[in-house]
């Protein structure tokens, strides 16, 4: 079955400092991946998803990852947070075909001034 | 556009009794899902609705569990009886082509179930 670990459950970083949260899968044949972002007393929010093509995904409010298939990660990373970015972020993957999208457990990002 | 909307946003109820979650997915969204999030791990898949026809339940834990979507528009999600294990958060989301082909769900903010 397939599966992601988020090996922080969480990171505590200050303003302004860059920031990697990571994340690996179980090796598949055709995998799709995703981070959603929950803030505080909302609903989970696409950040960004790698279907194919260029392996450097930008997403919103300025975060990027990276698919590496030959190290199954698909790391997220933003050069530089804010206050605002505080949030639990999920990484998660479907594998082709299936409805079901893998969850990881979350990582807890807390910027602090 | 309204969002995915899911009520009540926390309900604490006691061992054995019963609980039904709503979800008002986004309107002419044909695909529903719901997930579900136990304390400190993942969130997991629980089953997927097309329209008023259950496609996938796999993920439903035990019969205690009861999903319907009468009429294809707003869903429930009842336990009965509910168990202590059944604490968590439990996630809809909407969209209107099956995630298999178009890669996009709206979710919900999600309902907090407490059983004491």
């Amino acid at each position: 079955a397939q599966s992601v670990t988020q090996l922080d459950s969480q990171v505590p970083v200050f303003e302004e400092a860059p920031v990697e949260l990571r994340c690996n899968y179980s090796s598949s044949v055709s995998v799709y991946l995703f981070w959603y972002v929950q803030y505080p007393n909302q609903g989970l929010q696409l950040l960004l998803k790698y279907l194919s093509g260029s392996t450097l995904v930008k997403g919103i409010n300025g975060f990027e990852a990276e698919f590496n298939k030959s190290q199954t990660s698909f790391h997220l990373r933003k050069p530089s947070v804010h206050i605002s970015d505080t949030a639990e972020y999920f990484c998660a993957v479907r594998k082709g075909g299936s409805e079901k999208l893998v969850f990881g457990k979350g990582t807890k990002l807390t910027v602090n001034p | 556009e309204a969002g995915v909307t899911q009520f009540p946003s926390h309900s604490v109820i006691e061992k054995g009794q019963t609980v039904t979650l709503r979800c008002d997915p986004i309107s002419g969204h044909d695909n529903l899902y719901w997930y579900r999030r136990v304390m400190g791990k993942e969130i997991k898949f629980l089953l997927h609705f097309v329209k008023e026809s259950k496609q996938d339940e796999s993920g439903m834990p035990n019969n205690r569990f009861l999903a319907e979507r009468t009429g294809g528009t707003y869903s429930t999600l009842k336990v009965q009886p509910a168990e202590l294990e059944d604490s968590g958060v439990y996630f809809c989301a909407s969209s209107q082509e099956a995630v298999s082909r178009a890669n996009v769900l709206t979710f919900g903010a999600g309902s907090r179930l407490t059983v004491l």
